[in-house]
């Protein structure tokens, strides 16, 4: 059972240009969020998606947008890239549930440099 | 806004010694998590408390919940190299009543060198 996977695993782009992650959840999990952590620092929460909708948001300016596919599968995109945007994207998937205290299963991140 | 702060943020220690970490907020929690990362992966869950005053062990680790469901502790016994690593606290938030969402809030984690 493959568990949450993310591409590219490493990136590098430059200032004003746009990026588009990949995650794919962990089997049986419909839920998937997105944190960004940038380096020596935790993980901060960006956005959450269930059934192809956000659901809930962290402050993160509008230049961070996502899209859940139906296969549950999950892209985040970030357009006018600035410097600060370097860190570690990761991907948490989980199942549903109505008490959200279901284990978080994180994928191994994509890192984003931008020069 | 909850906000996590753990203590201390790096921590370098010879094999064998004992350490504790410190996950300290102003919120109360419904539960705390601790997770696990090492370099170039993602966080591993290692444990969720839940009950306050709730002890757990995991080995040769041992995880603490306060009365007041404010705060926690991680407590290593004998550490070895295998337990170098960050270690982050996190608790989720509701997002509604229904908890149909939530969210993780991380600590500012503690970054751990054992040494031999």
């Amino acid at each position: 059972d493959a568990g949450v996977t993310q591409s590219p695993t490493h990136l590098i782009k430059t200032r004003g240009q746009q990026v588009t992650l990949r995650c794919s959840p962990k089997s049986g999990h419909d839920t998937v969020s997105w944190y960004q952590q940038a380096l020596g620092q935790g993980p901060q929460f960006i956005f959450q998606y269930y059934e192809e909708e956000e659901r809930q948001r962290g402050n993160f300016p509008d230049r961070f947008s996502g899209h859940q596919f139906p296969n549950y599968s999950s892209e985040l995109n970030v357009n006018a890239l600035l410097l600060g945007d370097s860190a570690l994207y990761l991907c948490a998937s989980r199942p549903f549930s109505g008490l959200g205290q279901e284990t978080q299963y994180f994928g191994p991140g994509t890192r984003l440099l931008v020069l | 806004t909850q906000l996590l702060e753990q203590s201390p943020q790096f921590l370098s220690i010879q094999e064998g010694e004992n350490l504790t970490v410190y996950c300290n907020s102003s919120s109360v929690f419904s539960s705390l998590q601790w997770y696990r990362q090492e370099p170039g992966e993602g966080p591993v869950l290692l444990v969720t408390v839940v009950t306050g005053g709730e002890v757990k062990k995991l080995k040769r680790l041992t995880f603490q919940f306060g009365d007041a469901r404010k705060d926690s502790s991680l407590h290593i016994t004998a550490a070895q190299p295998g337990d170098t690593g960050l270690y982050l606290c996190a608790g989720p938030t509701l997002y509604q009543i229904t908890g149909t969402a939530s969210k993780l809030t991380f600590g500012t984690g503690t970054r751990l060198q054992v040494t031999l």
